[in-house]
């Protein structure tokens, strides 16, 4: 089947702190790998994607590379700043398909 | 470009009753989706409208039912309300072929059954 699996949090870092979140994944298909982001008591918003392995997505300093032979898009940012806290979600979906599917989702809290 | 809309933002219902949210979708898409996020959770495919037709389903009970207008608006009712449906309702636009585009989401309706 299709999954996500996702690292857990909570995860609090220091500002200019390195992140990394990790995301493995597993799929029937050829996915799509997306990360999203959830501030708090707003929906969900499209952060970075990849189309196929190898592809880098990035988008405001973040970055995750599509890993086939590991099946993970991690998501790292070298400098993470306060208004980087929120909850981020780890997706894919499928070619043939027309559904996503979601990680739990890793809430980071960014000190200062 | 408007984005996604989504009323009410906040509802408070009894068990038993019966709900409808609402949903427009960011200018240009056709299609849209429904996703419930419980708490603390990533969210959970209810179905996905394409051209007014539910175009896919996730494993969620016929009591939860849609419809998509012409104008790509759409509705998620859900009959019979339980505890455990008590969630944040995401609605999701995008162009027919989801993979490459991604979603636009709304910022959701929060239910809360009592």
């Amino acid at each position: 089947g299709n999954s996500v699996t996702q690292m857990e949090g909570p995860v609090t870092l220091s500002e200019e702190a390195f992140l990394t979140i990790n995301c493995t994944y597993t799929a029937t298909g050829y996915p799509s790998l997306f990360w999203y982001v959830q501030y708090p008591g707003e929906g969900l918003q499209l952060l970075l994607k990849a189309t196929k392995a190898d592809d880098k997505g990035s988008n405001k300093g973040f970055e995750a590379t599509y890993r086939k032979e590991t099946t993970s898009f991690h998501l790292e940012k070298g400098s993470v700043q306060v208004s980087d806290s929120a909850v981020y979600f780890c997706a894919l979906s499928v070619s043939a398909g027309n559904q996503f599917y979601f990680g739990t989702g890793t809430s980071l809290t960014v000190i200062p | 470009e408007t984005g996604v809309t989504q009323s009410p933002t906040h509802l408070i219902k009894t068990r038993g009753q019966q709900v409808t949210l609402r949903c427009s979708s960011q200018s240009g898409h056709n299609t849209v989706s429904w996703y419930q996020q419980a708490l603390g959770q990533g969210p959970q495919f209810i179905f996905q409208y394409y051209r007014e037709e539910e175009n896919g389903r996730g494993n969620f009970p016929p009591r939860f039912s849609g419809l998509q207008f012409p104008n790509y608006s759409s509705e998620l009712n859900v009959n019979a309300l339980e505890l455990d449906d008590s969630a944040l309702y995401l609605c999701a636009s995008s162009l027919a072929g989801v993979q490459n585009y991604g979603y636009t989401f709304g910022s959701g309706t929060r239910l809360t059954v009592v």
